[in-house]
């Protein structure tokens, strides 16, 4: 059984500074791997999706990596803004199904 | 232009009554979802269509039914409802295997 994991549960730094977001999984079967984003009572944006045969995606400020032998991904958001504050979750999608796990997501609050 | 949308927003019952969620999609895509958010914030699916095929069933109790009209319509059916039914209901949808995208959520409260 997948199993997604987030740590920290909760970041908070001052504005400026690198976020780094960890994530890892289980089951290294996966088809891919997608971080979102989650505003307080808002559904979920999705801001990265990284095929399993790929190792980072990049958008903007925001970088994903993926090593799916070692079970972790890595989100870096850079020059960090109080616009970013949110909760970051990912999740794998199994391979060969739909069936997407999600991590219990990090808490992100950016101070000005 | 919403791209998932979810009615009614937020939905306030009590124990014992039977409710429903509607969820469309207007983005062609042939994959829908149900996913719970329970109050500690963790995000679990519940179900998945795909082409009006049931595909996932995530052990959830019979007193959910998801009906599948068409491949734009997700609607989940809740019957007798329970204190522990409170949550933020999801619906997403995706091409197969791909970028999942979420509706607003429907925020549950069963007193």
């Amino acid at each position: 059984k997948q199993e997604v994991t987030q740590i920290p549960a909760a970041l908070s730094v001052p504005e400026g500074e690198n976020l780094v977001l960890n994530c890892s999984f289980t089951d290294s079967a996966i088809y891919n791997l997608q971080w979102f984003r989650q505003d307080p009572g808002k559904g979920l944006t999705s801001l990265l999706l990284i095929q399993s045969s790929q190792r980072e995606q990049t958008s903007g400020r925001l970088n994903a990596s993926l090593d799916k032998s070692s079970g972790r991904s890595t989100l870096y958001i850079a020059a960090s803004q109080p616009g970013d504050s949110a909760t970051y979750l990912c999740a794998v999608l199994k391979a060969a199904g739909n069936k997407l796990t999600f991590g219990g997501g990090t808490r992100v609050l950016v101070k000005p | 232009d919403t791209a998932v949308s979810q009615t009614p927003k937020y939905l306030v019952t009590q124990m014992g009554n039977d409710k429903s969620i509607k969820c469309e999609q207007n983005l062609g895509h042939d994959t829908m979802y149900w996913y719970k958010q329970d109050s500690k914030k963790f995000l679990k699916i519940m179900f998945s269509y795909n082409n009006k095929e049931l595909i996932i069933n995530e052990t959830v109790p019979n007193r959910f039914s998801p009906k599948s009209p068409d491949k734009a319509h997700l609607n989940l059916h809740i019957n007798s409802l329970e204190l522990g039914d409170s949550a933020v209901y999801f619906c997403a949808s995706s091409s197969t295997s791909l970028t999942q995208y979420f509706g607003p959520g429907t925020r549950l409260t069963v007193l």
